[in-house]
């Protein structure tokens, strides 16, 4: 049981736009930045998006990550095959002082 | 560039002990936090702990507390991970991380090291 909760899965068509929720509470987004990772089948995790909606230099601007209140979404337009990963989300949690992740979700492109 | 290299594949018995290594080059390695993250089987990511090479501050996640062993030699731009006594359930991918700090927090990791497998088997 994943402190932030994502949905398992989510999918989409070329071209299309989808988005990602990730719900927390109070102790972790509601008072600290989100962070959202990629992971490509069989490889190690990138970083995605950094604190709220910062993408790192050579991530297209076709990825796009938003906070309010106690609740994060990554939104991805122009999806393409390439696309097709696990994406999680991530932040600072004051009660545990620790980092919690999501349980991640995983997109197809159809 | 920055890299993070994690050393190879582990194949152990439960009950033996394993210290597996993750080395930073392209940037200054005593200025970052180095975390280790599981990946079980089919599963998500759990952040288990981070050091900071410059002092050694180590921090665990409460789930890893007493678990495992987080360590770092800066002069040679290694951290480690270490178990005493393996068990099955230790079974997963765990990587490493380099995490900036802001406000005495983690803030981003990036890179990734490439991951090291842990086959715990009898």
């Amino acid at each position: 049981q994943s402190v932030l909760t994502q949905p398992p899965s989510a999918s989409g068509t070329p071209g299309q736009r989808v988005t990602i929720s990730c719900s927390g509470s109070s102790s972790n987004i509601g008072s600290n930045y989100v962070y959202w990772y990629q992971q490509l089948p069989g490889t190690a995790p990138k970083l995605l998006i950094y604190r709220n909606n910062q993408r790192p230099s050579g991530v297209p601007d076709r990825f796009s990550g938003s906070k309010s209140g106690t609740s994060a979404s990554l939104a991805i337009s122009g999806l393409r095959s390439e696309d097709e990963a696990d994406y999680y989300c991530a932040a600072w949690d004051d009660s545990l002082s620790a980092v919690v992740f999501g349980g991640g979700t995983k997109l197809t492109v159809l | 560039e920055v890299q993070l290299v994690q050393s190879g594949a582990e194949v152990k018995k439960p009950g033996e002990s394993l210290k597996i290594s993750c080395k930073g080059s392209g940037y200054s390695f005593t200025s970052y936090w180095i975390g280790w993250v599981r990946q079980m089987p089919g599963k998500g990511l759990e952040w288990m702990g981070i050091i900071y090479p410059g002092d050694s501050d180590t921090r665990y996640s409460p789930s890893f507390q007493g678990q495992v062993t987080i360590s770092a030699d800066k002069s040679i731009s290694t951290a480690y991970l270490q178990w005493s006594s393996l068990k099955a359930s230790d079974t997963a991918m765990y990587y490493c991380a380099r995490i900036k700090r802001i406000a005495a927090r983690p803030d981003w990791f990036d890179p990734w090291g490439q991951g090291t497998l842990v086959t715990v088997s009898s």
